[in-house]
């Protein structure tokens, strides 16, 4: 059964810090690994998404890592702002004919100005 | 509208009423996915449309949960009979196929509380 992790539950930085968020998930067999954004009382907004093929992926400011056969992904924030304050949640999709996401629990950010 | 749509945004009701949670996808998108997220937990997958058919509806926790689509559009989520473990965030995304790496497009979610 594919389960989703990710460390730490909250972490809290200065403005202008680059930081990592870290996921790992049991099962190598996905298709995609997303990363998506979650404010307070909002639904979730993609960031990223990374094909099982894929390395990395960047958007302006973050980059997102997989290594699929150690079942891990980063997503590195650089020059962290206090508007990235929120939720950030990693999900896989199973290789198994599933069309649902696993999530994991996510991580709470904060950044201080 | 551009983004998913979901009403009510809360629902408060007393426990043992039926409540019903609407979701409107983006339009074209043929694939229609219920969440939930409870508190400290992670998303918790519910029931997946293709068009108006659900081929998984694993996620169902009891038989007082029902789903269904209409029209390749609309989705409403029923539950009846509501329990206090029943309150949590039901989020709905839709995505424009069921390609292996369609990103999904979730909506803001219903709040419901069951008192």
């Amino acid at each position: 059964k594919q389960e989703v992790t990710q460390i730490p539950a909250a972490l809290s930085v200065p403005e202008g810090e680059n930081l990592v968020l870290n996921c790992s998930f049991t099962d190598s067999a996905i298709y995609n690994l997303q990363w998506f954004r979650q404010d307070p009382g909002k639904g979730l907004t993609s960031l990223l998404l990374i094909q099982s093929s894929q390395r990395e992926q960047t958007s302006g400011r973050l980059n997102a890592s997989l290594d699929k056969s150690s079942g891990r992904s980063t997503l590195y924030i650089a020059a962290s702002q206090p508007g990235d304050s929120a939720t950030y949640l990693c999900a896989v999709r199973p290789a198994s004919g599933t069309y649902k996401y696993i999530f994991g629990t996510g991580t709470r950010l904060k950044v201080l100005a | 509208g551009a983004g998913v749509s979901q009403s009510p945004s809360n629902k408060v009701t007393e426990k043992g009423k039926d409540v019903e949670l609407r979701c409107d996808p983006i339009s074209g998108h043929t694939a229609l996915y219920w969440y939930r997220q409870s508190l400290g937990q992670g998303l918790e997958f519910l029931i997946y449309f293709q068009g108006n058919s659900a081929p998984d509806k694993s996620g169902l926790p009891s038989d007082r949960f029902s789903a269904e689509r209409t029209g390749g559009s609309v989705s409403t989520l029923t539950i009846q009979r509501t329990q206090q473990e029943d309150s949590a965030v039901y989020l709905c995304a839709s995505s424009l196929g069921t390609g292996r790496n369609q990103p999904q497009h979730f909506g803001d979610g219903t709040r419901l509380s069951i008192l």
